[in-house]
């Protein structure tokens, strides 16, 4: 199956500063990469995804880049302020799969103030 | 107001019981996922359906049972087989026709005691 890995698994910023995560994954058949930002205590709320026909896509402060090459993608989070302070999650979609998503293990970010 | 609930949101069980979670969403998608979560671990499939009186076992299927005679229900039991039941669980939806983002609950603590 597919295989997602998630880096780092913890990342502090001063508020302002730029914060990026990087996930790989392993399947050259995915096609939709997302984004969850989940909260202490609650679900993930899907915050950006990707499609493997685009390279960026941008949203306000958020933006995800793909390398279907290297079967990379990456979040970057500019102007970071504390309320980003969270848990991200990257996951990759096989198309063939029935929808199922292949999560990474997360990223605790903490912005400091 | 559209979405996914979970109940109860904290349940506490003794050791050897069944337990019964419950996932509810109004948004009229096909799909329905179960997912575990522990600290440090990511998220992992449990199980999966697409259509009612259907569903796949995920990664982690052992020890769990589900039932889908409803399109908006899709409630998960965890039962005594279940040797660690201690996590956090979420429930999601997607809509099918080719749409591939998954839709969080706000999840279900269950504390085995």
């Amino acid at each position: 199956g597919e295989n997602v890995e998630q880096h780092p698994s913890t990342l502090s910023v001063q508020e302002g500063d730029s914060a990026v995560i990087k996930c790989t994954y392993s399947d050259s058949a995915s096609n939709y990469f997302p984004w969850y930002k989940q909260e202490l205590g609650k679900g993930p709320q899907l915050i950006i995804d990707i499609r493997s026909n685009v390279g960026e896509k941008k949203d306000q402060r958020i933006a995800v880049t793909l390398n279907k090459t290297a079967k990379h993608f990456s979040l970057h989070i500019t102007e970071t302020q504390p309320e980003d302070s969270a848990v991200y999650f990257c996951a990759a979609h096989r198309g063939s799969t029935l929808g199922r998503l292949y999560f990474g293990r997360g990223t605790q970010l903490t912005v400091w103030p | 107001d559209g979405g996914i609930t979970q109940s109860p949101k904290y349940l506490f069980r003794k050791e050897g019981q069944n337990v019964t979670l419950s996932c509810e969403q109004n948004l009229n998608h096909d799909a329905m996922y179960w997912y575990r979560q522990d600290p440090g671990q990511g998220l992992r499939l449990i199980y999966y359906s697409q259509i009612v009186n259907d569903f796949q076992k995920g990664d982690i299927a052992e020890g769990y049972s589900v039932s889908r005679e409803k399109k908006e229900s899709f409630p998960l039991t965890v039962t005594s087989a279940q040797k660690n039941p201690t996590a956090f669980y979420l429930c999601a939806s997607r809509e099918d026709r080719g749409r591939d983002t998954q839709y969080f609950g706000p999840g279900t603590r269950l504390t085995v005691l």
